[in-house]
């Protein structure tokens, strides 16, 4: 079956630090990688959607400066929290689909501590 | 407007009850409609998913019925179990991007022996 793992689960970084996540797809083809943020009040954010012989796209109020995203082959893909401040809190979901494929997949998360 | 909105924000439900659950979007140009559940300190899980084309996608005790014309939806869980206790997101993905969806902000869902 598909799975989706992510590493770390949990991660503790200081204030103005960076901290990079990654996501793997074991069992399919992941084509495209969507990175969201989940806040604590369960509410999910797109920050960026990297699909396989395209740009990565960045939704609104997310910038590669910031959330560098890497998607160097079809199983594998790492995002990077740059200089993390207390608002970057969160739980950080990959999500990954497969050529033609309707589901999208998601990792059990990296949970972002800032302090 | 690319918004998925969830209602109720919390159920309630007594075990064997059906709970039910609602979204609505407003963009025509959605087509495909998961639904994730998501335990405390996991990842969403994709549970049951529906195409605008269909009208009713029956997957064991987990039911989507689609309005087309009044964008609504609901998902229906019959016989509920304790262990369905979770919360619940209606997703959607915009036709002209066949990679994004957008999420609803979920139902929380407690089911109570």
């Amino acid at each position: 079956g598909a799975l989706v793992y992510q590493y770390p689960r949990r991660t503790i970084c200081k204030s103005g630090t960076s901290m990079r996540m990654e996501c793997q797809a074991v069992g399919f083809q992941a084509t495209s990688v969507a990175w969201y943020r989940q806040s604590p009040q369960k509410t999910f954010e797109l920050i960026a959607l990297s699909t396989v012989n395209s740009a990565i796209k960045y939704e609104q109020n997310f910038t590669q400066e910031k959330f560098p995203i890497s998607h160097p082959n079809l199983s594998f893909s790492s995002m990077t929290v740059l200089n993390a401040y207390l608002e970057d809190r969160g739980l950080y979901l990959c999500g990954a689909r497969d050529w033609g494929g309707y589901e999208q997949y998601f990792g059990p998360g990296t949970r972002l501590t800032v302090l | 407007q690319q918004q998925v909105r969830q209602s109720p924000q919390s159920l309630t439900v007594w075990e064997g009850e059906t709970a039910i659950l609602n979204c609505s979007y407003e963009d025509s140009t959605f087509n495909y409609f998961p639904w994730y559940q998501q335990f405390p300190g996991e990842g969403p899980a994709l549970l049951i998913s529906i195409s605008s084309v269909s009208d009713k996608k029956e997957d064991g005790r987990f039911t989507i019925f689609f309005n087309k014309r009044e964008k609504k939806l609901s998902l229906h869980i019959t016989d509920s179990q304790p262990g369905d206790s979770a919360t619940y997101f209606c997703a959607a993905r915009i036709g002209t991007n066949a990679y994004k969806v957008i999420f609803g902000k979920g139902t929380h869902l407690h089911v109570l022996p």
